[in-house]
């Protein structure tokens, strides 16, 4: 069954502790991307990442670390020195094609910070 | 200005009206462009893909307006079941970076 696993589904983290999302994909796809939507708002880019051992940062980076050791996998950590780090985060791929294919995305995590 | 704008609604349709939402977007070397559905804490589900001639999947019409930059969805017979939040998205650049709008809520009343 292909597709995009995201996990945990929910996750809670006391203040100053550092946390890492889990996002693997058997799609296939090259670029993945990690996005991040509070309530009522849209998504933002965090990071992404167009290939293996190569990410680039996105509008709103600081305070989160990346890492594409593979192609199926690109963990998000969320540091101690994200200001706000309580939202729903969402993992997504895309593969290849003229003009830009769209992005598929996992379930996302929510996560909690108190 | 925000690359990707929507109005954020919520529209306030009965079931079976035709609801309209635009969504402008900044970067006229934008390549490729999407509607997605996003129900309430759930993830993004891809709609349609927006072609530059139009198209229509069923109930809904895309079209894609380069002059102008906005890229519009149409809904026609509206159902209780399309209630739910319309993403816009614009892939702009060599690598086609995908930037979402802010959301257009949909309410379908009885």
């Amino acid at each position: 069954d292909g597709g995009i696993t995201q996990s945990p589904k929910y996750l809670f983290r006391k203040e100053g502790q550092n946390v890492t999302l889990s996002c693997e994909q058997n799609l296939n796809h090259d670029a993945m991307y990690w996005y991040r939507q509070d309530p009522g708002q849209g998504l933002r880019l965090i990071y992404y990442s167009q290939i293996v051992n190569d990410f680039q940062k996105g509008d709103i980076a600081e305070g989160y670390s990346v890492s594409r050791e593979k192609k199926e996998s690109f963990p998000l950590t969320v540091t101690s020195a994200q200001k706000n780090p309580t939202a729903f985060y969402l993992c997504a791929t895309r593969g290849g094609g003229r003009g830009g294919s769209p992005l598929h995305f996992g379930n996302g995590t929510r996560l909690t910070v108190t | 200005r925000k690359e990707v704008e929507q109005d954020p609604g919520p529209f306030n349709v009965p079931e079976g009206a035709t609801v309209a939402f635009n969504c402008t977007y900044s970067n006229s070397a934008s390549q490729s462009f999407f509607w997605y559905r996003q129900d309430c804490r759930k993830e993004p589900k891809l709609l349609m893909s927006v072609y530059s001639s139009g198209n229509e999947d069923g109930r809904f019409t895309a079209q894609l307006n380069r002059a102008s930059q906005y890229i519009s969805l149409l809904i026609r017979d509206s159902k209780l079941s399309d209630s739910a939040t319309y993403l816009c998205v614009v892939n702009t650049g060599g690598s086609y970076i995908p930037t979402f709008g802010r959301g257009t809520s949909l309410i379908v009343h009885p």
